[in-house]
């Protein structure tokens, strides 16, 4: 089966502690995964992609195929970094699966 | 336009009421999608168009729902008999031809209420 798993709902930390958001996949094939990020009242917009490799605000993301996972990492967190996270995976016909979002609260 | 563009943004119908949610893609993507997000989920793939013709629709959850892509641009998702349990955001993607570095780019979202 195709499924995201996110485990947290909520993870809260204070300004400048690191931060990581969990996230666990299920997939038979060669996996495509995407952490798109919504802030309060704006719309869901992608983050990052795990092909690209890259890092966006500060964020990393690693996909471990041995462990299935793809969880979202920052070494020290801001307050404009509050926003709610989803895990998402490509599956075939491009069609994304999200998973549930952990809403990401950093406190002053 | 500057995104996707999605209207009504809020819609509240009444239970048994048909209603209709349109989503208008960035001028030049082929590939356009519909989600659901309920309350606490993440959203839940409904459909995806390539062009005029809808490429999956494994994800509409029975007859009621349906969705046209008459031209290959604007799309709209149609809710026949409406139920409590479709209240929810319903969200709509567009992205150029699908490929290993295609972005989707999400509308805002039309918060469909049934009472």
């Amino acid at each position: 089966a195709q499924r995201v798993t996110q485990p947290e709902k909520l993870l809260s930390v204070f300004k400048g502690a690191p931060v990581e958001l969990k996230c666990n996949y299920s997939y038979s094939g060669s996996p495509e995964l995407f952490w798109y990020v919504q802030y309060s009242r704006q719309r869901l917009q992608l983050l990052l992609r795990h092909i690209s490799r890259e890092s966006i605000k500060g964020f990393t993301a690693d996909l471990n195929k041995g462990e299935t996972s793809f969880h979202l990492k920052k070494p020290f967190a801001q307050e404009e970094d509050s926003a709610m996270y989803y895990c998402a995976l490509k599956a075939a016909t491009n069609k994304l699966i999200f998973g549930t979002g952990t809403l990401l609260a950093v406190q002053p | 336009g500057a995104g996707v563009s999605q209207t009504p943004s809020n819609k509240v119908t009444e239970k048994g009421k048909y209603v209709e949610l349109r989503c208008d893609p960035i001028s030049g993507h082929t590939a356009l999608y519909w989600y659901r997000q309920s309350l606490g989920q993440g959203p839940e793939f409904l459909i995806y168009f390539q062009g005029t013709g809808a490429a999956d629709d494994s994800g509409l959850p029975n007859d009621r729902f349906f969705a046209v892509r008459p031209e290959g641009s604007v799309s709209t998702l149609k809710i026949q008999r409406t139920e409590r349990g479709d209240s929810a955001v319903y969200l709509c993607a567009s992205s150029l031809a699908p490929g290993q570095h295609t972005e989707a780019f999400f509308g805002q979202g039309t918060r469909l209420t049934v009472v």
